[in-house]
């Protein structure tokens, strides 16, 4: 019973289409993240949403949109698919903001979805 | 603009001895840090963090130092086990601000 999920583990696809990863977690946290990790291998935050109300927007085109039907599912759905756009994604989940004393604030990842753009 | 930076990508250290990462930060107005580890085709993993007004926080084996005036903080592991082998990656955040910013990882390796 994985904590955080991530559909699909790998994704390929032609510029220009939209496609979505699905995230899901059973841990009943209140927050959810999705992260990029670029081809240097570093991750940047692209969205948070917190009590299904998104409160980060690092400053990620608007071809990426999260949607989040409730708190235990954040959705990334991206349009018109660039060839930059390839990288592996991660949906992370913690009970509060990563800076919440008390140990609430530990992130718990998804697995990853590799997506290449072709 | 990196302003988390780790500047070892690389690290080898023997079954048993000290394992030392390190992490530089270039916004002194971040007052939160965190270490996580990652195996291959897996998320990272929270390990071990520090709020700006510690100076180090130990658990089990795991030590973060954080040294503010050099805006540099470290991972010690101790004693290092082959099942640590991972990349470790550093993340810093200003409390309010909801960001967080990851270094580009180190890869530990450690050799029985």
């Amino acid at each position: 019973d994985t904590a955080v999920s991530q559909t699909p583990k790998y994704l390929v696809t032609q510029m220009g289409n939209d496609k979505s990863i699905k995230c899901e977690q059973n841990l009943g946290h209140d927050t959810m993240y999705w992260y990029k990790q670029d081809s240097k291998k570093f991750l940047k935050i692209m969205f948070s949403y917190n009590n299904k109300e998104l409160i980060i927007n690092e400053t990620v085109p608007n071809r990426f949109s999260p949607k989040s039907p409730d708190k235990a599912h954040l959705n990334l759905h991206i349009n018109s698919l660039e060839l930059g756009d390839s990288a592996v994604y991660f949906c992370a989940s913690s009970q509060d903001l990563p800076w919440t004393s008390g140990g609430q604030e530990t992130q718990y990842f998804g697995p990853g979805t590799r997506l290449l753009v072709l | 603009d990196q302003q988390v930076k780790q500047n070892s990508p690389s690290l080898s250290v023997q079954e048993g001895r000290i394992s030392i990462l390190n992490c530089d930060y270039t916004n002194s107005m971040f007052d939160y840090f965190l270490w996580y580890k990652k195996y291959p085709a897996e998320g990272p993993t929270f390990l071990i963090s520090i709020s700006s007004i510690k100076d180090k926080n130990e658990d089990g084996r795991f030590t973060v130092f954080l040294n503010k005036s050099a805006k540099h903080l470290s991972l010690h592991i101790v004693p290092s086990q082959p099942g640590d082998s991972a990349v470790y990656f550093c993340a810093a955040t200003i409390s309010g601000n909801n960001d967080m910013r990851f270094g580009a990882g180190t890869r530990l390796t450690v050799k029985p």
